[in-house]
């Protein structure tokens, strides 16, 4: 089944504590990026990748690192989290090739809460 | 920069009823796409609908078509015989032509609709 998968799905830690959330596509795109969804923000894009080794700012970067060393996965970073980074997180990927103008393919989230 | 507003953050409708969502937006570009995606409780974001602008015709999917007018900066999203399973968050989203972003293909997103189908 072609799909984004993140994991965790839930994730409670403490102020500085460095995490890892990760994110793996089985659909072979190129293009993948992050998003964070706040009450009344709706989404906001964190960091996104072109392709394997690129990488550029969203809207939302700082507090973030990303990194993509192969195609299939683009984990997120918090090397020291903090309380406004408390969020809902989406991993999404597109076939960038295939057609101009292809839609977000989401994961299913990962609910995280920094205290 | 580009904006999408979505000014009902709530609305209900009774089960086989019509519904309408709005959203405007606010761009200077003639290329580019729009979406609705479909976040119900489980979290998933799933995409219910897309526009290409330079496009005419209303994207329609089953019971889910859009009023796309380009000129007004509008993309209404109609919901006929509405369904139990349609409650949930909506969100009208907005991408420009790749080219025109140097490739980024961001979407930028309303903050959404909270639609409930009552019984």
């Amino acid at each position: 089944e072609a799909q984004v998968t993140q994991n965790p799905r839930y994730l409670i830690t403490v102020t500085g504590k460095k995490l890892t959330v990760t994110c793996s596509q089985n659909m072979n795109h190129e293009y993948m990026s992050w998003y964070r969804q706040d009450p009344g923000l709706g989404l906001r894009q964190i960091y996104y990748s072109m392709n394997v080794e690129v990488t550029d700012k969203g809207d939302v970067p700082e507090g973030y690192k990303v990194s993509r060393k192969e195609k299939r996965n683009f984990p997120l970073i918090l090397e020291s989290p903090s309380p406004n980074q408390t969020s809902l997180y989406f991993c999404a990927s597109k076939d960038s090739a295939l057609w101009v103008g292809s839609p977000l393919h989401f994961g299913n989230g990962t609910r995280l809460t920094v205290t | 920069a580009q904006t999408v507003t979505q000014s009902q953050p709530e609305m209900s409708v009774q089960e086989a009823e019509t519904v309408t969502l709005s959203c405007t937006y606010d761009t200077s570009e003639s290329n580019y796409y729009l979406f609705w995606y479909k976040q119900p409780p489980s979290r998933q974001m799933i995409l219910v609908i897309r526009q290409e602008a330079y496009k005419q015709q209303n994207a329609t999917e089953n019971r889910f078509s859009v009023n796309f007018q380009k000129a007004a900066k509008s993309f209404s999203l109609k919901i006929s015989d509405s369904q139990l399973g349609d409650t949930a968050m909506y969100f009208c989203a907005f991408m420009k032509h790749a080219l025109a972003q140097g490739g980024s293909e961001k979407l930028v997103f309303g903050k959404g609709t909270k639609l409930t189908v009552n019984p």
